[in-house]
């Protein structure tokens, strides 16, 4: 049974370019959350994909935009890259449920903006 | 006021001690809550549920008072091992109809057992 799959691992980027990148969810799960980590922080909340909607967006700009696929895989799209997006981007799968359901996490992409 | 609020650290230990560390959390109407691990540029690993009863597996217990929305998780007989940053977790429903649901990170507390 795989888990969070995400692609790439790294990737380096200048300023102003435009960036994807990719997320698997666990087998069974509909739903993705993908999360920016910067060096020494906690993961923040960037938004929620299910039913192939944005279900839930935290607050980042709308530089940063999503898609879900019918097979529940998902994309994060960050245009105009700032030196400031440089973290790693977690993508997270789960069941939709009442609030209780367990989050898995991907290993994440590192993206380095130079 | 941040929503999950948890001291960074770093929490240096021998091996063997025993270490304790909190948690609070702003919203009230939070359901659920946890503990992740996380390893140096890992991703975050689900650690234990917290639950109001206190609730323990092996070595780690976790305990929650909705009342003061604090959340706590005590490690007993460190290891070496258990060197990471543990993430204090809450889970709120979003929206009318509750069926949608956020993870709010704390920035983590770093741990560092040594010998």
């Amino acid at each position: 049974d795989a888990g969070v799959t995400q692609s790439p691992t790294h990737l380096i980027k200048t300023r102003g370019q435009q960036v994807t990148l990719r997320c698997s969810p666990k087998s069974g799960h509909d739903t993705v959350s993908w999360y920016q980590q910067a060096l020494g922080q906690g993961p923040q909340f960037i938004f929620q994909y299910y039913e192939e909607e944005e279900r839930q967006r935290g607050n980042f700009p709308d530089r940063f935009s999503g898609h879900q696929f019918p097979n529940y895989s998902s994309e994060l799209n960050v245009n105009a890259l700032l030196l400031g997006d440089s973290a790693l981007y977690l993508c997270a799968s789960s069941t939709t449920g009442t609030g209780s359901e367990k989050l898995f996490f991907g290993s994440g992409t590192q993206l380095s903006v130079l | 006021r941040k929503e999950v609020e948890q001291d960074p650290g770093p929490f240096n230990v021998p091996e063997g001690a025993t270490v304790a560390f909190n948690c609070t959390y702003s919203n009230s109407a939070s359901q659920s809550f946890f503990w992740y691990r996380q390893d140096c540029r890992k991703e975050p690993k689900l650690l234990m549920s917290v639950y109001s009863s206190g609730n323990e597996d092996g070595r780690f217990t976790a305990q929650l008072n909705r009342a003061s929305q604090y959340i706590s998780l005590l490690i007993r007989d460190s290891k070496l091992s258990d060197s990471a940053t543990y993430l204090c977790v809450v889970n709120s429903l979003l929206g009318y109809t509750g069926t949608a649901s956020k993870l709010t990170f704390g920035t983590g507390t770093r741990l560092q057992v040594t010998l």
